[in-house]
């Protein structure tokens, strides 16, 4: 059982948006900022947002984040098929002198 | 480029020992923190904890907490983290990772990971 809360899977059709949610708590994603990863299959995962809403470098605005009380959302739109992937949420808790928690990951299928 | 290489996969079986590695290059390895992150086969991302190479300053996840021990060695900028007695229900993908001047700054880049597959 995963500290923050995420729908097991999403999915669409190229061109459409899907919306992946994120729910914590006050100790986590109520007080810190939250981090998206992207993990395509077989792969190590990779930064795709940090921060709530920032994308590094090579992430393509499609991909846009945002945080809300105690939940989190990333967005993509314009779905494509190489967005096929797992996506996982991360927050620092300040619980317990302070842990990263991450959430149980989305798997995202471009139909 | 800031660049993290682990060591190669490992098989190993209940109650051996084991040291893997992660090694730091296209910057100051004593200015970023290296975290681990565990995933097991078909589940998701746990994090570990977390080392300052720096001071040697290391966090661990309370589900971690002496199960593992994670060190650093900067005079070659590679982090380990390490079983002193292997169970099965440590078989798993094991990723480093770094964060930039904080333990609570986001994870990139990551390691490659390497799989450690525990089995008698």
């Amino acid at each position: 059982q995963s500290v923050l809360t995420q729908p097991p899977s999403a999915s669409g059709t190229p061109g459409q948006r899907v919306s992946i949610s994120c729910s914590g708590s006050s100790s986590n994603i109520g007080s810190n900022t939250v981090n998206w990863y992207q993990q395509l299959p077989g792969t190590a995962p990779k930064l795709l947002i940090y921060s709530n809403n920032q994308r590094p470098s090579g992430v393509p605005d499609r991909f846009s984040g945002s945080r809300s009380g105690t939940s989190a959302s990333l967005a993509i739109s314009g779905l494509q098929s190489e967005d096929e992937a797992d996506y996982y949420c991360a927050a620092w808790d300040d619980s317990l002198n302070g842990h990263w928690v991450f959430g149980g990951g989305t798997k995202v299928t471009v139909l | 480029e800031v660049q993290l290489v682990q060591s190669g996969a490992e098989v190993k079986k209940p109650g051996e020992s084991l040291k893997i590695s992660c090694k730091g290059s296209g910057y100051s390895f004593t200015s970023y923190w290296i975290a681990w992150v565990r995933q097991m086969p078909g589940k998701g991302l746990e994090w570990m904890g977390i080392i300052y190479p720096g001071d040697s300053d290391t966090r661990y996840s309370p589900s971690f907490q002496g199960q593992v021990a994670i060190s650093a060695d900067k005079s070659i900028s590679t982090a380990y983290l390490q079983w002193s007695s292997l169970k099965a229900s440590d078989t798993a993908m094991y990723y480093c990772a770094t964060s930039y001047s904080s333990p609570n700054n986001w994870f990139d880049p990551w390691g490659q990971g390497t799989l450690v597959t525990v089995s008698s």
